[in-house]
């Protein structure tokens, strides 16, 4: 079956980076694009960009351009999200959800709660 | 960007009953190819979201018939008729029309 499981929570200090992954498994890794979602604790979604899992290529929304990089280990079907000096106002769950554009997000990771404090 | 306005911020609703979101965008959602690239997802407490409806009112695989997804251009609409208890949660509209891409507020769907 069709499973994206992320990685575990972060607990970082500002200033700090972090690096979480999304590995994907029962269909073609690069038949599909895969995004990512950002939530704060209870608030709405805020999509963030996605990755072209057959090229490679990243697109961005404008809030993350700069510190947020989207990279892939296309041998292991797996997607990462890193994010490089860390602000109190990343504090998210972020989720990794495969399809965009003319597909949906048909299927969605558990999410992975990134908590940044000092 | 495109603003996706949803009303009602929340909904009280006793099971049974019909409910109704609306979700009206700043833009039109029709893309160049024809196609209206308007999702509604159902984020139940504590879970990732979930595609319910893409392209405005086609349901996903396996969503209930009691789901049914509407409109054009500005002004959709999600109803859910005889709400049952696995349908409480928020529902966000999407739009994958426009980049960047965008969600609606959220429209949270409770017990009365």
């Amino acid at each position: 079956q069709i499973q994206l499981v992320q990685s575990g929570p972060e607990l970082k200090k500002p200033g700090e980076s972090v690096k979480i992954s999304c590995k994907a498994s029962g269909y073609t890794f690069t038949d599909y694009a895969m995004h990512w979602v950002k939530q704060v604790p209870g608030k709405g979604l805020k999509w963030m960009g996605w990755i072209n899992t057959y090229t490679g290529k990243p697109t961005y929304a404008d809030d993350f351009k700069g510190r947020f990089v989207f990279s892939l280990e296309a041998s292991a079907s797996t997607a990462n999200l890193q994010i490089s000096n860390l602000k109190n106002e990343d504090t998210a769950n972020v989720f990794c959800a495969r399809g965009g554009g003319t597909t949906p997000f048909d299927y969605w990771g558990q999410g992975v709660m990134v908590t940044v404090s000092s | 960007d495109v603003v996706l306005t949803q009303t009602p911020v929340s909904l009280s609703v006793t099971l049974g009953d019909q409910a109704s979101i609306s979700c009206r965008s700043s833009q039109s959602l029709e893309y160049s190819d024809g196609y209206t690239y308007l999702e509604w997802y159902l984020q139940k407490p504590g879970q990732s979201p979930q595609l319910l409806i893409y392209e405005v009112s086609n349901r996903f695989s396996g969503v209930p018939d009691r789901f049914i997804g509407s409109g054009s251009g500005t002004d959709f609409t999600l109803k859910i008729s005889r709400v049952e208890p696995e349908d409480l949660g928020v529902y966000y509209c999407f739009q994958a029309t426009h980049d960047p891409w965008t969600f609606g507020g959220g429209t949270k769907l409770e017990l009365k």
